[in-house]
């Protein structure tokens, strides 16, 4: 099992501020990427995603960026808010179909008031 | 719409004892997937279902474990002889049998095993 699990990385930003959460991933195979956000009690919800093709994609106050050269993923959110506390998960898969995800261990995001 | 519902939400059970979860897929979702997820951690995949069919339970820890599902709706997770380490959050999620491999989540059950 993991070693580290009980310990998830937390980043504590200004409410107001941009954050940035990042994601490196282990299979230079995975071509689609996605972003997940899990509240307290709740399963994870989607955000975004991107395909390997593209190495930025735009949402609503979120970005994430693809360098498929150095296996790494970001997430930037503009103007945390408070509903933004969470974890957030990034995931891959070698293709777009129905092949399960492969899950990162999550970052906690605390956004302070 | 509905979302990926779960039953029960808490299951709290004792040693060796065997438990049933519940997912109830989105409606028209054509697969289905069950992960777990442990106290403060990413989550660990299990299985999933195309149809009524299981193309991969790779990921299930032991023969301990099994699923089905029916009717290409619902689908049960049995775990037999329960055991602590068994304890965690049993996620499942589904999608439709489009392109994206965008994946809904219920909230899951958290199983206690005492």
């Amino acid at each position: 099992g993991e070693s580290v699990g009980l310990h998830l990385p937390t980043l504590s930003v200004q409410e107001g501020d941009n954050s940035i959460i990042n994601c490196a991933y282990s299979n230079s195979a995975s071509d689609y990427f996605i972003w997940y956000k899990q509240e307290s009690g709740k399963g994870p919800q989607f955000i975004i995603d991107i395909r390997s093709n593209m190495d930025k994609r735009q949402g609503q106050r979120v970005t994430v960026l693809l360098n498929k050269t150095v296996k790494h993923l970001s997430l930037q959110i503009a103007a945390t808010q408070p509903g933004d506390s969470a974890v957030y998960f990034c995931a891959e898969t070698p293709n777009s179909g129905n092949t399960p995800l492969v899950f990162g261990k999550g970052t906690r995001l605390s956004v302070i008031a | 719409g509905a979302g990926v519902s779960q039953s029960p939400s808490n299951k709290v059970t004792e040693k060796g004892k065997d438990v049933e979860l519940r997912c109830d897929p989105i409606s028209g979702h054509t697969a289905l997937y069950w992960y777990r997820q442990s106290l403060g951690q990413g989550l660990e995949f299990l299985i999933y279902f195309q149809g009524n069919s299981a193309p991969d339970k790779s990921g299930l820890p032991s023969d301990r474990f099994s699923a089905e599902r029916t009717g290409g709706s619902v689908s049960t997770l049995t775990i037999q002889r329960t055991q602590q380490e068994d304890s965690a959050v049993y996620l499942c999620a589904s999608k439709t049998g489009g392109a994206k491999n965008i994946q809904y989540f219920g909230a899951g059950t958290r199983l206690s095993v005492l």
